[in-house]
């Protein structure tokens, strides 16, 4: 049974260019949620999709964008990247419904800016 | 009001010792509490969650205990092994027992264990 599978795993960019994560969630799964996990911290929450919206957000701007396709996965996309932007980008999935569904991660995607 | 606080920050156990990190919270409407696992390089891994109208929780040698009054949670584990060496971050949410939806988790500013042999 596969887990949360996350591409690219490593990605380094310029400054001001725009970069798309990808995430497949764990089979079963219905809901992704994205999180921003700077080095020596705590994962913060971007935003969470389920049946293909929007549900929650947390506190980043709008260059922090998504989407969920039918099939469950999802893309983060940064627009005009900022050095701060570094950092391990987690994906997350579970099941929205009845009872409590624990979060599943993946092991990242490390985006480096220069 | 949305803060985990989480400390220490590190901790060294000797082998078959009590690991203990203890996490605050301020916000009453936080009504999961669960504990994640972090190894370099991999995502976190859920360890063991509690609701709030439980006060302790056990599964193998990882114990939650939960004080509701205080706001405070804190992981115990024993018979800490160094294969246990890894970054332990609790975290929060809230309205999951209407949704079943944990997505949004506030978490602590993590714990880096060291199990010395």
């Amino acid at each position: 049974d596969a887990g949360v599978t996350q591409s690219p795993t490593h990605l380094i960019k310029t400054r001001g260019q725009q970069v798309t994560l990808r995430c497949s969630p764990k089979s079963g799964h219905d809901t992704v949620s994205w999180y921003q996990q700077a080095l020596g911290q705590g994962p913060q929450f971007i935003f969470q999709y389920y049946e293909e919206e929007e549900r929650q957000r947390g506190n980043f701007p709008d260059r922090f964008s998504g989407h969920q396709f039918p099939n469950y996965s999802s893309e983060l996309n940064v627009n005009a990247l900022l050095l701060g932007d570094s950092a391990l980008y987690l994906c997350a999935s579970s099941v929205t419904g009845g009872a409590e569904s624990p979060l599943h991660f993946g092991n990242g995607t490390r985006l480096t800016v220069t | 009001q949305q803060q985990v606080k989480q400390s220490p920050q590190s901790l060294i156990v000797q082998k078959g010792g009590i690991s203990i990190i203890n996490c605050a919270y301020e916000n009453t409407a936080f009504d999961y509490f669960p504990w994640y696992q972090q190894f370099p390089g991999k995502g976190p891994a859920l360890l063991i969650a509690i609701r709030p109208d439980v006060s302790e929780k056990k599964e193998g040698r990882f114990t939650i205990s939960f004080n509701k009054s205080a706001k405070q949670f804190s992981l115990h584990i024993m018979d800490s092994q160094p294969g246990d060496s890894a970054t332990y971050f609790c975290a929060a949410s809230m309205g999951v027992w209407g949704s079943g939806n944990t997505g949004k988790l506030i978490f602590g500013q993590g714990t880096t264990l060291q199990v010395k042999p």
